[in-house]
């Protein structure tokens, strides 16, 4: 199986600022990476696919990067929506496997 | 619209088996590429992709849990169901079921969209 690691598992920033979230994979997966935001009680949500696309209504605020097996997940200025849990999933092997999760919280 | 909705018990003994049904719409699972999964989350915890049904009927079942899962589709109801059987208290988690969105060019794969979920507590 190949293994997702995100980085860090919390992180407490302010509205405004610019946060980034790191997922590594134990192989490479070339841009077969998607993350996702996850509200409390509710389903998550694709933010990005491939990497770096942008799914269709998701603000630009939010932005992806990387190939291999090294990548990001930016939010260029949080917003107050934004405090939530961020999970990548790599979609490379037929066997799907998400990270641990990244929780967004209000310092 | 493509919307999916998960169903089925609530609360199990141990050991019993569980079947959820994924009933979803504006999408049919006749199309190349089309896929059905389903992934559970236990309560606070991160996410856990469970089992992956194809158009083809091709599956796809998680190494460390294939040996208690069965996914089928029945394409005429528009339905994806999930067994899982000898049901444990570890397996107490929410369990959503996603479409599986595809790009041709690069055949890259996303879940998109979710049903709700369905919480299932397994409690003597």
């Amino acid at each position: 199986d190949i293994q997702m690691t995100q980085s860090p598992s919390s992180l407490s920033a302010s509205v405004g600022d610019r946060v980034t979230i790191t997922c590594r994979a134990s192989r490479s997966i070339s841009v077969y990476l998607n993350w996702y935001q996850q509200k409390p009680g509710k389903a998550p949500k694709l933010l990005i696919y491939a990497a770096s696309s942008l799914q269709t209504g998701v603000p630009s605020r939010f932005s992806g990067s990387g190939s291999g097996t090294d990548f990001t997940l930016t939010i260029s200025s949080l917003q107050p929506e934004d405090f939530a849990a961020y999970y990548c999933q790599q979609t490379y092997s037929t066997i799907y496997t998400f990270g641990q999760g990244t929780k967004l919280e209000i310092k | 619209q493509i919307t999916l909705k998960e169903s089925g018990p609530t609360l199990l003994k141990p050991t019993q088996t569980l079947t959820l049904t994924c009933n979803f719409s504006g999408f049919s699972l006749n199309t190349g590429g089309v896929g059905v999964g389903w992934i559970r989350q236990p309560p606070g915890k991160a996410l856990e992709w469970l089992a992956l049904i194809y158009w083809n009927d091709d599956t796809r079942y998680s190494p460390s849990l294939k040996s208690r899962l069965t996914i089928t589709k029945d394409t005429s109801k528009n339905q994806v169901v999930l067994s899982m059987t000898n049901m444990d208290p570890v397996d107490t988690a929410t369990y959503y079921c996603a479409r599986r969105g595809f790009g041709e060019l690069l055949g890259t794969a996303w879940f998109d969209p979710w049903g709700q979920g369905t919480l299932v507590t397994v409690s003597s």
